[in-house]
């Protein structure tokens, strides 16, 4: 098992493009998680999917999307990116029911000047 | 609703000393209580968990935590430090999706 994957590993924008984060898991969790880690900040939840076809905000979700392509897939878009977005960006997942364990993928490193 | 709180957001110790991460939380409900530990430029990795179960709970690398209820803690020990342990630990609790995380404690470590 590969566990959680996220592509790319590294970005660089420029203010103003797009793009999207790929995030898929192999261990058929319920539930996916995107996370920005910043220091000093933690972790900071900005969308979630608790189940397949199903999204919801979380404490920082304005500048992006998402979408739950399928069971697997979990993808985050910045449609106009801007330099306070210049974080480290990690994919989570979660089995669900009673278990609360996340696990987590590798991280991108996003900068945007 | 839920709500974590780690102290200080740097503890340094010497190899071979005691290392003692704190953790406190707010929750309404008996949680379920995580540890994380993140190395440089890596995701995070589950340290332990505590799920209701024995109040002390072990995790990897000779890494416990012990959960008391009357002081709402949770706090990280490990009885002597290596230079690998230097990293940044996170605690999490979770009475409800998704979990919520402290912002971080990083653990550094001298010879």
């Amino acid at each position: 098992n590969a566990g959680v994957t996220q592509t790319p590993k590294f970005q660089v924008l420029k203010t103003g493009q797009s793009m999207t984060l790929q995030c898929a898991q192999d261990m058929n969790h319920n539930s996916m998680y995107w996370y920005r880690q910043d220091p000093g900040m933690g972790l900071r939840l900005i969308y979630y999917s608790a189940s397949e076809g199903t999204t919801d905000k979380g404490e920082v979700p304005n500048g992006y999307n998402v979408s739950r392509l399928n069971k697997r897939e979990f993808s985050l878009r910045l449609e106009s990116a801007a330099p306070s977005q210049t974080s480290v960006y990690f994919c989570a997942s979660v089995e669900g029911g009673d278990s609360y364990e996340q696990y987590f993928g590798p991280g991108t490193r996003l900068t945007v000047t | 609703a839920q709500s974590v709180t780690q102290l200080g957001s740097h503890v340094s110790v010497s190899e071979g000393a005691l290392v003692l991460l704190r953790c406190n939380y707010s929750s309404s409900v008996p949680p379920y209580l995580f540890w994380y530990v993140q190395y440089p430029n890596q995701g995070l990795q589950l340290l332990l968990k505590y799920t209701s179960a024995a109040t002390l709970v072990k995790g990897i690398n000779g890494f416990e935590a012990e959960f008391k209820k009357s002081e709402t803690s949770f706090h990280l020990t490990k009885p002597s430090a290596h230079m690998r342990d230097a990293a940044e630990y996170f605690c999490a609790v979770s009475e409800e999706y998704p979990l919520t995380f402290g912002k971080g404690t990083m653990l550094l470590v001298s010879p």
